[in-house]
């Protein structure tokens, strides 16, 4: 069974920093490209970050562009996220999920159970 | 590309059929577009990839139709687990964006 387990999340301050991870098992992580989706309370899901295969390519929403670097470890089965200059409105719940499809056009068929940020002083 | 789900709230009764709307604002190639359902607290669950091709286990009271910038998710006869919502995503573009969702409660 695929599971993927995202840690990492907290109480931060505006401008502060968080890295979050994402522990892939079940899978050859290294087959698949990987993305962070997050949902602010009450509300609808934005695709944060994508990144293919090997790292070769990578998105990232204009929201979050500049600020954010999406990055993984094939050797540890591991996706992060370090995310900069955080604001309010990086408040959600954030999604690993395992991206299936052709070279940058994914969906996402398998998602971990999210883990919390929340930016307030 | 931009996504427009309709409507927001769709109130119908156990055994009903749903028809969930999802418009986009140019054409989705390749009908790269998903179907997704969420629970309250849980992760979203894939239902639908390439417009009509339903994922694994998932029950096939749940069908995905439509092409260009026109797509529809139907349940044929909504069970109680179903009154949940539901979120369209497009994969044509590598900005991938969802619909603003579609909540579909018991009447």
């Amino acid at each position: 069974e695929v599971q993927l387990v995202e840690s990492g999340g907290g109480l931060v301050q505006p401008g502060g920093s968080l890295r979050l991870s994402c522990v892939a098992s079940g899978l050859t992580f290294s087959s698949y490209a990987m993305s962070w989706v997050r949902q602010a309370p009450g509300k609808g899901l934005e695709c944060v970050s994508v990144i293919s295969t090997r790292g070769a390519g990578t998105f990232y929403a204009d929201s979050v562009d500049g600020r954010c670097t999406i990055s993984r470890d094939d050797s540890r089965n591991t996706l992060y996220l370090q995310m900069n200059s955080l604001r309010g409105e990086d408040t959600a719940t954030y999604y690993c999920a395992k991206g299936q499809g052709d070279y940058g056009k994914y969906y996402m068929d398998v998602w971990g159970k999210g883990t919390t940020v929340t930016v307030s002083s | 590309i931009v996504l427009t789900q309709s409507p927001g709230t769709l109130s119908l009764s156990p055994g009903e059929r749903a028809t969930l709307s999802c418009r986009a604002s140019q054409s989705v190639s390749s009908n790269y577009l998903a179907w997704y359902q969420q629970k309250p607290g849980q992760a979203p669950r894939l239902l639908i990839y390439g417009a009509f091709s339903r994922a694994t286990g998932i029950p096939d009271r749940f069908s995905g139709s439509g092409s260009g910038t026109d797509f529809t998710l139907t349940i044929s006869r909504l069970e109680p687990e179903d009154f949940v919502v539901y979120y369209c995503q497009q994969y044509d573009s590598p900005a991938l964006t969802f619909g603003g969702g579609t909540k579909v409660e018991i009447k």
